[in-house]
């Protein structure tokens, strides 16, 4: 089994609207998490970590964390188009020295 | 503040050669590392540098790869007898103090063998 899925397809949002970002993970004990943005052909970029239950606010981006159902998930709000990129979902178990990263989400924005 | 850079951007080189991938983190970080990323994959974690001792070297695919870290900043990842599936993007993070905090990516060095 994986360790961290991101199931959904390329999501396809208008502009201003808000986009839903869904992970799912398999350890428990799992205890950092972090959303990274990645434009084509560019290198990840941190936008929000979360390490404990509920909500992390920043900007227009929320991060929701549920370790008793092993989800995080990011909302997008007031998408706009320089948001078009692809979102990576990273765990970091406990004891563990490494990320975890899902395949990533490609969000397109359309103006 | 300067972020991590990475040398070369790009590198071609063909089956068999020796290549060295260099990583500069950000200043006064103690943890840096190395990642690949292959086409529509998530990133794949290879080595952990926390100063200039290798705590966890389980990701690396085989004895062909190797890094060092000498003085604490500067790591070099060291791949030798290019296979053509070592293609990848090469990527290096650091973090400010290690697991479990966010780390933060430099620019990926593009590594082609042809």
């Amino acid at each position: 089994q994986k360790e961290v899925e991101q199931n959904s397809g390329p999501l396809s949002v208008p502009e201003g609207a808000i986009a839903s970002l869904n992970c799912t993970y398999s350890d428990r004990v799992s205890q950092s998490f972090f959303w990274y943005r990645q434009y084509s052909g560019k290198s990840p970029e941190l936008i929000m970590s979360i390490y404990s239950n509920g909500d992390k606010e920043d900007g227009r981006f929320t991060a929701q964390l549920n370790k008793a159902s092993q989800y995080v998930s990011l909302l997008i709000r007031d998408s706009q188009p320089s948001d078009s990129a692809t979102y990576l979902c990273a765990v970091m178990e406990s004891g563990n020295n490494r990320l975890a990263f899902g395949k990533g989400n490609q969000v397109v924005v359309i103006p | 503040g300067a972020g991590v850079s990475q040398t070369p951007s790009n590198k071609v080189t063909e089956k068999g050669k020796y290549v060295e991938l260099r990583c500069d983190p950000i200043s006064g970080h103690t943890a840096l590392y190395w990642y690949r990323q292959s086409l529509g994959q998530g990133p794949e974690f290879l080595i952990y540098f926390q100063g200039t001792g290798a705590a966890d070297d389980s990701g690396l695919p085989n004895d062909r790869f190797f890094a060092v870290r000498p003085e604490g900043s500067v790591s070099t990842l060291k791949i030798q007898r290019t296979e053509r599936g070592d293609s990848a993007v090469y990527l290096c993070a650091s973090s400010p103090s290690g697991p479990p905090g966010p780390q933060f990516f430099g620019p990926g060095t593009r590594l082609t063998v042809l």
